[in-house]
């Protein structure tokens, strides 16, 4: 199994200051055929399912505001949040969806 | 509105069986691979198992022959049938789309249903 390792397990930043967190995968995740890696991040707010966010690394989910972007290649990727809002307090996953099972990292809480 | 509505969940003892069921609506259900993915108080995320739009199956080792997963495409619905409980298997279990194309993220989640174990 592919395992996905989250860095930081919680992290508390500022009002519209940038959060960043990272994922590394211990293997390569890059879907074959194109240059795209089978990369997701997932956002989990109290009480709520999960919410995707980005897929193929970098590529924002319908509706989620630009303030969230996805980036890396190789086994290290990265969700940044540029601008922090209240809103953004959750749980964040990194998954791979390269090979079964999918596997998802150990989560990162962020606060303000 | 896409949804899946997740429902069956509840108090199983260790050792029995409990069936949960996702209904789907607001797309064409026989066209996505599906899924059931869990999630035990204040942990991660764990995937458990997936379905194919051709019926083909894939289980984690933590759930493979004790449960399993089916569709039935004329109502709109997925199940997972879970035998020999144990504590383990307690939590949120979440019934989950995968996107329409090859290699996709999982773009709708259910509310979620509570299975817990007692022994």
């Amino acid at each position: 199994d592919i395992v996905m390792t989250q860095s930081p397990d919680s992290l508390a930043v500022s009002l519209g200051e940038r959060a960043t967190i990272n994922c590394k995968s211990s293997q390569s995740v890059s879907c074959s055929s194109n240059t795209k890696n089978c990369l997701a991040w997932y956002q989990q707010k109290p009480g709520q399912p999960p919410k995707l966010l980005i897929y193929w690394t970098s590529t924002r989910e319908a509706g989620v505001p630009d303030r969230f972007s996805g980036s890396g290649s190789g086994t290290d990727f990265t969700l940044t949040i540029s601008s922090l809002q209240a809103e953004d307090v959750a749980v964040y996953y990194c998954q791979q969806y390269y090979s079964t099972p999918q596997t998802f990292g150990q989560g990162t809480k962020v606060e303000i | 509105e896409v949804q899946l509505v997740e429902s069956g969940g509840g108090l199983g003892q260790a050792g029995g069986s409990l069936r949960l069921s996702c209904a789907a609506s607001g797309f064409t259900f026989r066209n996505y691979d599906m899924h059931w993915v869990r999630q035990a108080t204040g942990k991660g995320l764990e995937w458990v198992s997936g379905i194919g739009t051709g019926g083909d199956t894939d289980y984690a080792v933590s759930v493979r022959g004790r449960f399993t997963i089916s569709r039935e495409n004329a109502k709109n619905s997925l199940y997972l049938q879970m035998n020999s409980l144990t504590a383990g298997d307690t939590a949120v279990y979440y019934c989950v789309r995968e996107g329409p194309t090859v290699w996709s993220a999982f773009d709708i989640w259910g509310q979620g249903t509570t299975v817990t174990v007692s022994s």
